[in-house]
């Protein structure tokens, strides 16, 4: 039974850059959530997808976008890329419970 | 104010010392609580959940008081491998967004 995956698993950009994440979930799993983690922070929540619609969102501006596809993977873009979002993203899938099992994460780091 | 807050550390202990964690919550609203490990450069894995009445596995007990809003993590005889950085995490409003707070680290040495 395949746990969450991530792709890619290390990233370089440069300022106002683009980049999409992937990430496919645990099996039967329905529901992703993303999170950023920052050096020395916890992770912060970004966003959730469930029946491919964003059903909540964090504190995080419009350059940060998603999308659910039907096999319930996920994508995470991020556009105009600052310094800033130097970063490791999460991903997290769960299915109907707050236990959420969490994937290994892209490093991103912007120059 | 941070809606999670715990201590950084690090906390270093020898080997078979017991250690202790808190953790304080702002909303009191909040209706789950986990810890969760993380090793360094990995993703945060469940270490476990968190209730009133307490509980515990093997060399580990959490406990939680909603009158005070702390949340604590116990670890009994420490052991080289538990050397990790340590989250504490709550669940406030609907479709479990979870919070965390910024960690704390612990290092055990033999």
């Amino acid at each position: 039974d395949a746990g969450v995956t991530q792709s890619p698993t290390h990233l370089i950009k440069t300022r106002g850059q683009q980049v999409t994440l992937r990430c496919s979930p645990k099996s039967g799993h329905d529901t992703v959530s993303w999170y950023q983690q920052a050096l020395g922070q916890g992770p912060q929540f970004i966003f959730q997808y469930y029946e491919e619609e964003e059903r909540q969102r964090g504190n995080f501006p419009d350059r940060f976008s998603g999308h659910q596809f039907p096999n319930y993977s996920s994508e995470l873009n991020v556009n105009a890329l600052l310094l800033g979002d130097s970063a490791l993203y999460l991903c997290a899938s769960s299915l109907a419970s707050p236990t959420q099992y969490f994937g290994p994460g892209t490093r991103l780091l912007v120059l | 104010r941070k809606e999670v807050e715990q201590d950084p550390g690090p906390f270093n202990v020898p080997e078979g010392a017991t250690v202790a964690f808190n953790c304080t919550y702002s909303n009191s609203a909040s209706q789950s609580f986990f810890w969760y490990r993380q090793d360094c450069r990995k993703e945060p894995k469940l270490l476990m959940s968190v209730y009133s009445s307490g509980n515990e596995d093997g060399r580990f007990t959490a406990q939680l008081n909603r009158a005070s809003q702390y949340i604590s993590l116990l670890i009994r005889d420490s052991k080289l491998s538990d050397s990790a950085t340590y989250l504490c995490v709550v669940i406030s409003g609907g479709y479990n967004k979870l919070i965390f707070g910024a960690g704390t680290r612990l290092a055990v040495h033999p």
